[in-house]
């Protein structure tokens, strides 16, 4: 077990409204990542951490914002939601370098109505 | 960029039975995983394996890197094994999914 959470765990939202998702690791590692879930697609980078107030963008980062402020924090913002942005959203850790071991959270289900 | 192919897309078997799973990847990368995400969308880990074989009980993987595929290997399969099965590979800090098999294990 990796120690990571996130939350909420299922929110539902309008379109233009700010999201915040939160993931929270409790063992100090360096690089941490969002990732978007859609059928059809896999899984897909949103962004990424590589240290405190260092990130960033992967392939989908278009509409999301990211933040890190403290190691065990790594927040995805929507500052305005839209429907397509209806997803699962994990967050994962790696406990070394960029190329070591990914681990994942439990995810968040993410409905922009 | 690097492209990740995974096949087949979907895996009908009886309990019982064995499988392989292939991913090829177009480029020369760092690392490899093997993840299987179960029926609650909890992805799990299985290997980590940029090179060589790993066995861990009824499952192994073999990445040959020089010619950019790996194989999952499932014996004996159970219905626990049912699922999707992601490879995952990283190159220059940044990582890239296949699209998944789909495993279904009928009992």
């Amino acid at each position: 077990d990796a120690g990571i959470t996130q939350s909420p765990r299922h929110k539902v939202t309008e379109t233009g409204t700010p999201v915040t998702l939160r993931c929270h690791q409790t063992e100090n590692h360096r690089y941490m990542y969002w990732y978007r879930q859609d059928p059809g697609h896999g899984l897909r980078l949103i962004h990424y951490s590589y240290g405190v107030k260092d990130t960033d963008k992967g392939e989908v980062s278009d509409g999301y914002s990211v933040s890190r402020s403290k190691t065990e924090d790594f927040l995805l913002t929507l500052e305005s939601a839209t429907s397509s942005q209806t997803s699962v959203y994990f967050c994962a850790i790696s406990r070394g370098l960029a190329d070591n071991e990914q681990f994942f959270g439990p995810g968040t289900r993410l409905t922009v109505l | 960029g690097i492209q990740v192919e995974q096949s087949p897309p979907d895996l009908i078997l009886q309990e019982g039975a064995n499988s392989t799973l292939r991913c090829n990847f177009s480029d020369s990368v760092n690392n490899l995983q093997w993840f299987h995400q179960n029926p609650w969308g909890q992805l799990i880990n299985l290997f980590y394996i940029p090179s060589g074989t790993k066995q861990n009980g009824r499952l192994s993987a073999t990445t040959v890197a020089t010619e950019r595929y790996s194989l999952l290997y499932i014996s004996s399969s159970q219905t626990t094994d049912s699922g999707v099965y992601f490879c995952a590979v990283n190159r220059d800090d940044k990582i890239i999914f296949g699209k998944g098999t789909r495993l279904h294990i009928l009992p």
